[in-house]
């Protein structure tokens, strides 16, 4: 355990479906992201939250949508997801400003859209 | 347009050789630099850094050579083990970015007995 929880760790859903990921954090972290990892592609920085407040959006569809009830916490809602959406959601968190050891990383949601 | 370039996709390497791992990226703004590991079903975990105000940092096993003039940085490990078996992600921040985290697509190590 990295001290960044992710759940589920597996998700399979169809293109109707609503269903949510969840990153946990109590490593005292103000800052929460969510990337994604697709297959032979770099990870995707998708969305940055800094002391609970969404700092960047970058370009991501609207069928995403974050959440951060508290700086512990962290929801990504998906909606009418397409299969090219397919691939690994990673959620890290870090000490804003403190570029010690950058980002701890969750061990992701491996999401399959059918 | 990739700031942070991995252009091994994978490298193989015998057991207890020296494991070279390269990376280029493209924005001179950016002035700090990481190495992360990835297992497979395991988030990322960060493994060494260097600031731009040096040109090396080692820890242990591992060492970070960075050569700003040509925006190039590689990663050592010496001697390889078969847990080093894994994916590393070069990546690279700038202060006055928010340091936002940019990442190269990662390079897939092969530890060979």
């Amino acid at each position: 355990e990295t001290g960044v929880t992710q759940t589920p760790r597996h998700l399979v859903m169809g293109m109707t479906n609503k269903k949510s990921l969840k990153c946990e954090q109590h490593l005292g972290h103000n800052a929460m992201y969510w990337y994604k990892q697709s297959a032979k592609k770099p990870l995707e920085l998708m969305f940055v939250y800094s002391l609970e407040e969404r700092v960047e959006n970058n370009s991501v569809p609207s069928r995403f949508s974050p959440e951060c009830p508290n700086s512990s916490h962290l929801f990504l809602h998906l909606h009418t997801l397409q299969p090219e959406d397919s691939a690994l959601y990673l959620c890290a968190s870090s000490q804003a400003w403190d570029r010690g050891y950058g980002y701890t990383f969750g061990s992701g949601t491996r999401l399959t859209v059918v | 347009d990739q700031q942070v370039k991995q252009n091994s996709p994978s490298l193989s390497v015998q057991e207890g050789r020296i494991s070279i791992l390269n990376c280029d990226y493209t924005n001179s703004m950016f002035d700090y630099f990481l190495w992360y590991k990835k297992y497979p079903a395991e988030g990322p975990t960060f493994l060494i850094s260097i600031s731009s105000i040096k040109d090396k940092n080692e820890d242990g096993r591992f060492t970070v050579f960075l050569n700003k003039s040509a925006k190039h940085l590689s990663l050592h490990i010496v001697p390889s083990q078969p847990g080093d078996s894994a994916v590393y992600f070069c990546a690279a921040s700038a202060l006055n970015r928010d340091d936002k985290i940019i990442f190269g697509k990662g390079t897939r190590l092969h530890i060979l007995p």
